[in-house]
């Protein structure tokens, strides 16, 4: 069974402008999580969709937003870039046991803010 | 407001020692502790959970201890080999959520 699955894998972006980064989960995988890690914030939770609806929210500003469509792939957005958005950005996904079961990762998009 | 603290940032043992790594939290509606293994360039894998009726739980060389009185759980690590060099994160969810806040990581080289 194919992993999680993320794209692009590097990015370069300039401050000001927008980007999309794209997941597929694991087949039959309904739950997608996003995180962000950074060497000094670590890792923290974006936004979690379940049935292309938002379920949960981290404290991420409006900028960061996301979406799910129906065969549980997610897209996430981030509009005006700043230089603090460089991070590794990470999906997980999950068959919904209600929040305990194992989320698997992908292994991320490398944004690189200049 | 980190709701997990994890202990010591970097961590250095010898080949067949033990590797111990703590972490502590403060949210009582915690329910759900993972370990998440990850080496450079991939994504977070989980190792070993443990949920908070059970004080102890035993996956190969891997073992969490769990003190709910204390809200601190811990990873050890037997026999400890160069292939476990990695970066270890704990984190903790709650009941119904998806959602894991996750420890700031602990960076383990095994040294021969």
């Amino acid at each position: 069974k194919a992993g999680v699955t993320q794209t692009p894998r590097y990015l370069i972006k300039t401050r000001g402008q927008q980007v999309t980064l794209s997941c597929s989960p694991i087949s039959g995988h309904r739950s997608v999580s996003w995180y962000q890690q950074t060497p000094g914030q670590g890792l923290q939770f974006l936004f979690e969709y379940f049935s292309e609806t938002q379920r949960n929210k981290g404290n991420f500003p409006g900028r960061f937003s996301g979406r799910q469509f129906s065969n549980s792939r997610s897209e996430m957005n981030v509009s005006t870039l700043e230089l603090g958005d460089s991070a590794l950005y990470l999906c997980a996904s999950s068959l919904d046991t209600g929040g305990q079961g194992e989320q698997f990762f992908g292994p991320g998009t490398r944004l690189t803010v200049l | 407001q980190q709701q997990v603290k994890q202990s010591p940032q970097s961590l250095i043992v010898q080949k067949g020692g033990i590797s111990i790594i703590n972490c502590a939290y403060e949210n009582t509606a915690f329910d759900y502790f993972p370990w998440y293994q990850q080496f450079p360039g991939k994504g977070p894998a989980l190792l070993i959970a443990i949920r908070p009726d059970v004080s102890e739980k035993k996956e190969g060389r891997f073992t969490i201890s769990f003190n709910k009185s204390a809200k601190q759980f811990s990873l050890h690590i037997m026999d400890s080999q160069p292939g476990d060099s990695a970066t270890y994160f704990c984190a903790a969810s709650m009941l119904g959520n998806e959602k894991l806040t996750f420890g700031t990581g602990t960076r383990l080289t095994i040294i021969p």
